[in-house]
C-alpha cells in the first residue's frame, strides 16, 4: 500500500486483557515509531526502531508494554494486563532514514489504532 | 512546564482570515514539524525545518533557533483547513509534540 496501515482500527477488550496492535510501514522505511494519543493531548513518544532493533524505548510507560519488528518492517505493539488508563489512540509513523545523532526524516503517521479497555 | 508550547489552543476565524498558530520550546532540537490532524485521528506531515522559512500553498512555516520560536500561518484560510494543528520537535532521534491548537474556519 501506499501509507502506513495499522489494524486494527479499534479495539474494545477487557481489563487484564491481552491486546496486540499491529502497524505495517511504508515499504522500505526503516524507522518506526509508536506513539500514545489520549483525548485533548498531543502525541506521546512510546519506541522507536531503527530496522530491527528499538534504539528508544524510554517512553514505555511499563513493562506491560511491549514492541517487535522481527524482519524490520511490521511492527507489533503488546500490551499486557490492560488496564482502562491503556485507552487511548495508538499511532504507529514511519520514516525512510533515521540517523542515530541527527534528525529524523519526515515522519508518515498510520490511522491509529483506537483503544478502549472497559 | 511542558518543553512544547503551543498557542493559542483554540481558534475560531471566518473564511479568508489570515491565521497565525505559534509554538515555543524549551529543548535543543534538530528540527521541528508542523502537522495536521484531521477528526478521526488521521496525522499529515506538513512541514519539517531546521532554518528560516518554507512555503506550501497557502501555509508558511516560520522559525528562528535563537529564539526557540517557530510560526505557522495560512493564508486565504478556508473551511477546509480547520483542523488540530500540532507543532512537534525533533530532538535525540523522537520527536515531543505539542497538546495542539484546534482551528476553526466558519464559512
Amino acid at each position: 500500500g501506499a501509507g502506513v496501515s495499522q489494524t486494527p482500527s479499534n479495539k474494545v477488550t477487557e481489563k487484564g486483557k491481552y491486546v496486540e496492535l499491529r502497524c505495517d510501514p511504508i515499504s522500505g522505511h526503516t524507522a518506526l515509531y509508536w506513539y500514545r494519543q489520549s483525548l485533548g493531548q498531543g502525541p506521546e513518544f512510546l519506541i522507536y526502531f531503527q530496522g530491527t532493533g528499538a534504539a528508544d524505548d524510554s517512553g514505555l510507560p511499563n513493562d506491560r508494554f511491549f514492541a517487535v519488528r522481527p524482519e524490520g518492517s511490521v511492527s507489533t505493539l503488546k500490551i499486557q494486563r490492560t488496564e482502562r488508563g491503556d485507552s487511548a489512540v495508538y499511532l504507529c509513523a514511519s520514516s525512510q532514514i533515521s540517523n542515530f545523532r541527527g534528525s529524523t526524516d519526515t515522519q508518515y503517521f498510520g490511522p491509529g489504532t483506537r483503544l478502549t479497555v472497559l | 512546564k511542558n518543553e512544547v508550547e503551543q498557542s493559542p489552543q483554540n481558534l475560531t476565524a471566518q473564511e479568508g482570515e489570515f491565521i497565525t498558530i505559534n509554538c515555543s520550546y524549551s529543548v535543543g532540537i534538530s528540527a521541528l514539524h508542523w502537522l495536521q490532524q484531521h477528526p478521526g485521528g488521521g496525522i499529515v506531515s506538513l512541514f519539517m525545518l531546521s532554518s528560516g522559512k518554507k512555503k506550501h500553498g497557502r501555509l508558511i512555516a516560520t522559525i528562528n533557533i535563537q529564539e526557540k520560536h517557530s510560526s505557522l500561518h495560512i493564508t486565504a484560510s478556508h473551511p477546509r483547513d480547520s483542523a488540530v494543528y500540532i507543532c512537534a520537535v525533533d530532538g535525540n532521534e523522537k520527536l515531543t509534540f505539542g497538546t495542539g491548537t484546534r482551528l476553526t474556519i466558519i464559512p
